[in-house]
């Protein structure tokens, strides 16, 4: 079975600052999704990194793929308190197998 | 983008009764749907893979007779939770692929509490 597992679980940052949350898995595959939950809400889907090295950026995040590492990247610039939501990777097996989650706080 | 819709939002019912949860995909047809349990503040669990004109895959540990699921159409999956007890209450997602996109559409999901 595919797993999935993301890094850090919670964190809590200044705005302004930047971080990078990681999200590994431990078998091939080349299609891997970055989901965006609010509390209360659904998924919002961010990026689909479909090939190694793909590289996908929105406004202030920014994901990478390299599938040799098994690894993707969400990384955040200059944080702003509108992105605290927390952060799921999903990688496509037979089925969509979900990261743990990063439950990400802005502070003001 | 591609919409998949669940009805209802969110409902509250009492210990033992059922309640049915309706999955559409809006504008486009899905032989395939997923259903998902996430609890609080944890990651999404897949129950079961719902298959138009044939049976429901459950995953393993999911009671396919507590949950029973009927996809009847191309553009609609329900998910009936039988004898619901309070530790079913959770938040029921449904989704469906669209792989000429490579995507999964996600519904807003249902929140269920079982007094």
């Amino acid at each position: 079975e595919l797993k999935v597992e993301q890094n850090p679980l919670f964190l809590s940052m200044q705005e302004g600052k930047n971080y990078t949350i990681y999200c590994n898995y431990s078998t091939t595959s080349d299609r891997l999704y970055w989901y965006r939950q609010d509390p209360g809400k659904s998924l919002e889907s961010l990026f689909v990194l479909l090939s190694n090295g793909a590289v996908k950026q929105e406004g202030r995040l920014m994901a990478s793929l390299d599938t040799k590492a098994r690894l993707s990247t969400l990384h955040i610039t200059a944080a702003v308190h509108d992105l605290s939501a927390t952060y799921f990777c999903a990688v496509a097996g037979n089925q969509f197998y979900f990261g743990t989650g990063t439950s990400l706080t802005v502070i003001p | 983008g591609a919409v998949v819709s669940q009805h209802p939002s969110w409902v509250i019912c009492k210990s033992g009764t059922s309640v049915k949860i309706e999955c559409r995909s809006l504008d486009f047809q899905a032989t395939t749907m997923f259903w998902y349990r996430q609890f609080p503040k944890q990651s999404l669990m897949l129950m079961a893979t719902s298959n138009e004109g044939s049976k429901a895959t459950y995953e393993q540990g999911v009671e396919k007779d507590k949950f029973l699921i009927n996809h009847a159409s191309l553009t609609l999956s329900t998910l009936t939770v039988t004898s619901a007890h309070p530790e079913d209450s959770s938040f029921y997602i449904c989704s469906a692929p669209r792989l000429v996109v490579n995507e999964q559409f996600f519904g807003p999901g249902t929140r269920l509490t079982v007094l």
